[in-house]
């Protein structure tokens, strides 16, 4: 069972602080990693994708990737209110039939305070 | 404006009956998904297809039944099979199932048990 792991919330932080979201994947073939973002009631948004390791910067977002500890994570700079949602992992199968198709994980809810 | 058009927003079914929710693309994207989400949980896939006339069950496909006779239509069916459909449902789309890039959302179906 191929799985995608997020580190438990909620984690709360202070507004302008730097929020910290992880998550583990046990498919080592996988190609292809996306971090979205959930209000509460919505449906998921797009906020990165990342591709091959290192990190991946647009504007207060940074995406790291370590393909060799099978590991990503998402760092949310100068945190504002408007941040807090449930932010969900994504993970693309790599092969096969299984092109295309997304693992996620169960979320980690942020909460932004002011 | 390009988009992913779900409808209806709520949908409320009784016992025994079916119901059908659409799906509908303007992005001239090649593949489709359902997928399902629980309260507090990530999601789960339903069904996807690559095209037209095409499709192939995903994780949790038991009690749905999907068509795609038009490149822009993916409805899924809720069937009386599936004795707990009270969830958040979630088609997405992207150009192709055999590429790298994101899926993105439309805004969802609610479906609550009378």
């Amino acid at each position: 069972q191929k799985e995608v792991e997020q580190n438990s919330g909620p984690l709360s932080v202070p507004e302008g602080a730097i929020a910290s979201l992880n998550c583990t994947y046990s498919d080592r073939g996988s190609q292809s990693f996306f971090w979205y973002r959930q209000y509460s009631g919505k449906s998921p948004e797009l906020i990165m994708s990342i591709y091959s390791n290192g990190d991946k910067e647009d504007g207060r977002f940074t995406a790291q990737l370590n393909k060799a500890s099978q590991y990503v994570s998402l760092l949310i700079r100068d945190s504002q209110p408007s941040d807090s949602a449930t932010y969900l992992c994504a993970v693309s199968a790599a092969g096969g039939t299984s092109y295309g198709k997304l693992t996620f994980g169960q979320g980690t809810i942020l909460t932004v305070h002011p | 404006d390009g988009g992913i058009t779900q409808s209806p927003k709520y949908l409320f079914r009784k016992e025994g009956q079916n119901v059908t929710l659409s799906c509908e693309q303007n992005l001239n994207h090649d593949a489709m998904y359902w997928y399902r989400q629980d309260p507090g949980q990530g999601l789960r896939l339903i069904y996807y297809s690559q095209i037209v006339n095409d499709f192939q069950k995903g994780d949790i496909a038991e009690g749905y039944s999907v068509s795609r006779e038009k490149k822009e239509s993916f409805p899924l069916t809720v069937t009386s099979a599936q004795k707990n459909p009270t969830a958040f449902y979630l088609c997405a789309s992207k150009r192709q199932v055999t590429d790298y890039q994101p899926q993105h959302f439309g805004d969802g179906t609610r479906l609550s048990i009378l």
